[in-house]
């Protein structure tokens, strides 16, 4: 079955306790994003990637760190995490022809609801 | 810069109704695409429609459909005979070209409420 996975679903945590959001796809997509979605502001895309070892910031990247070693994997980093990142997070994966607007849905995970203390 | 709006944070409506969300876009790129997605209160994001610049026809998908209107840059969403299962926040979404990749720009949402 295609999929976006992502791990783990629920958190709680303190703050500066560096965690990680796992998220992996089994379609072979080359395009891999990050969102985080709170009330009144829908989703903010936080970073994203084109490729493996391709990845630039979105539009709230400040707090975040990503990695892309490998095709399926695009994990999320919060290296110090503080309260206002408590959010609902998605990781999402399309195909995409890259330069040019994308004609793709993406793939949504389940969501990672983060609770920083 | 890419924006969606979406002015309309709730609506209801009746059981085998029809409802339109609406949505309006800014970009000043001449291509882009247009998106629907619906999260029903489990949370997961689903793909409803899709829509292009250069298509030449509204986009339908089943019960939805797009009403895309270029010179207004609108995208509404048209939900016909509406069901319970309706009930969720459904959110516009564009894609354009930020000249380095494909970035997709979300609305707030609206939530839609389907009564009996």
């Amino acid at each position: 079955e295609a999929q976006v996975t992502q791990n783990p679903r629920y958190l709680i945590t303190v703050t500066g306790k560096k965690l990680t959001v796992t998220c992996s796809q089994n379609m072979n997509h080359e395009y891999m994003s990050w969102y985080r979605q709170d009330p009144g502001l829908g989703l903010r895309q936080i970073y994203y990637s084109m490729n493996v070892e391709v990845t630039d910031k979105g539009d709230v990247p400040e707090g975040y760190k990503v990695s892309r070693k490998e095709k399926r994997n695009f994990p999320l980093i919060l290296e110090s995490p503080s309260p206002n990142q408590t959010s609902l997070y998605f990781c999402a994966s399309s195909s995409t022809p890259g330069r040019s607007f994308s004609n793709q849905p993406q793939h949504f995970g389940d969501g990672t609801r983060l609770s920083i203390l | 810069a890419q924006k969606i709006t979406q002015t309309q944070p709730g609506m209801f409506v009746q059981e085998k109704e029809a409802v339109t969300l609406d949505c309006t876009y800014d970009t000043s790129d001449p291509s882009y695409g247009l998106f629907w997605y619906k999260q029903p209160s489990s949370g997961e994001m689903i793909f409803l429609i899709y829509q292009g610049s250069y298509d030449q026809q509204n986009a339908t998908e089943g019960r939805y459909s797009l009403n895309f209107q270029k010179a207004r840059k609108s995208a509404n969403l048209v939900i016909s005979a509406s069901q319970l299962g309706d009930s969720a926040m459904y959110f516009c979404a564009m894609s354009s070209n930020t000249g380095t990749a494909s970035k997709l720009t979300f609305g707030t949402g609206t939530r839609l409420q389907v009564t009996l």
